[in-house]
C-alpha cells in the first residue's frame, strides 16, 4: 500500500512568513498533485509535477518534485491570510488505475 | 455552469431514510469518483467509473449503492445509514488517459442522525 506522509500536520504564521510544507513517501509516483481545500468546500488543484527534479511556480507559491520522485515539497513566500487551508498532496501510482493516493494534509492558517 | 457540481450541498438524514446525491460534471471528462472526507482521516476512495463502468469498489458497504448513468452525471444512493458516515462525500472527475488530475465539486455535507 502507498503512503503519503505530509509535514507539519498543522501550521500558524503570521502574514508575510515564508513557509515550507512537505510529501513524502517510499514509494515512487508517476506524477503528484497539490490541492487546496478551504472549510466546506472541495479540493482545488494547484499543479501538477511529472518529472523527477521538476519546479514549478505559481505565483508566490513554489512546488518541487524529489528527483526520485518519492517526494515533494511546496514552498509560500510571503504568505497571506487568503492562503489559509488544508493542502493536500496526492500520488499517481501509474500502473493503470484511476486512484490517487492522498495525504492528510497540512492545515495553514496565516494571521494577518 | 462549469467544472463539477454537486447537489445538495447539506443533507440531514435518519438511519431509515433513503437519499440520494447528485454529481454533474462539465468539463468532458471520462471518469468520476466519489470519496468521503473524515475529520482526522486521509480521503478515502469509495467508487471509480470509466466510460460509466465501474472499475474500483473499495470495500465500500452496500448501504452506499453508486449510479453512472452516462459520462457527466453520477449519483450516490444512501439507505440504512449509520452516524459513522456522516463526512463530507466528494465528487470529483478526470481524463482516463494521460495524468489523472482530478478536478473536485464542492461536497456534499452528510449527517446521519
Amino acid at each position: 500500500t502507498q503512503l503519503l506522509e505530509q509535514s507539519p500536520q498543522f501550521l500558524s504564521i503570521q502574514e508575510g512568513e515564508n513557509l515550507t510544507v512537505y510529501c513524502n513517501s517510499s514509494s515512487v509516483f508517476s506524477s503528484l498533485q497539490w490541492y487546496r481545500q478551504e472549510p466546506g468546500e472541495g479540493p482545488v488543484l494547484l499543479v501538477t509535477v511529472v518529472t523527477g527534479g521538476e519546479v514549478k511556480k505559481l505565483k508566490r507559491l513554489t512546488f518541487q518534485f524529489g528527483d526520485a520522485r518519492k517526494d515533494s515539497s511546496l514552498h509560500i513566500t510571503a504568505a497571506q491570510p487568503g492562503d489559509t487551508g488544508l493542502y493536500l498532496c496526492a500520488g499517481e501510482s501509474g500502473a493503470g488505475s484511476y486512484q490517487l493516493t492522498f495525504g492528510k494534509g497540512t492545515k495553514l492558517s496565516v494571521i494577518p | 455552469e462549469t467544472g463539477v457540481t454537486q447537489t445538495p450541498r447539506h443533507l440531514v438524514m435518519g438511519m431509515t431514510n433513503k437519499k440520494s446525491l447528485k454529481c454533474e460534471q462539465h468539463l468532458g471528462h471520462n471518469a468520476m469518483y466519489w470519496y468521503k472526507q473524515s475529520a482526522k482521516k486521509p480521503l478515502e476512495l469509495m467508487f471509480v467509473y470509466n466510460f460509466k463502468e465501474q472499475t474500483e469498489n473499495n470495500s465500500v458497504p452496500s448501504r452506499f449503492s453508486p449510479e453512472c448513468p452516462n459520462s457527466s452525471h453520477l449519483f450516490l444512493h444512501l439507505h440504512t445509514l449509520q452516524p459513522e458516515d456522516s463526512a463530507l462525500y466528494l465528487c470529483a472527475s478526470s481524463h482516463n488517459r494521460g495524468v489523472y488530475e482530478q478536478y473536485f465539486g464542492p461536497g456534499t455535507r452528510l449527517t446521519v442522525t
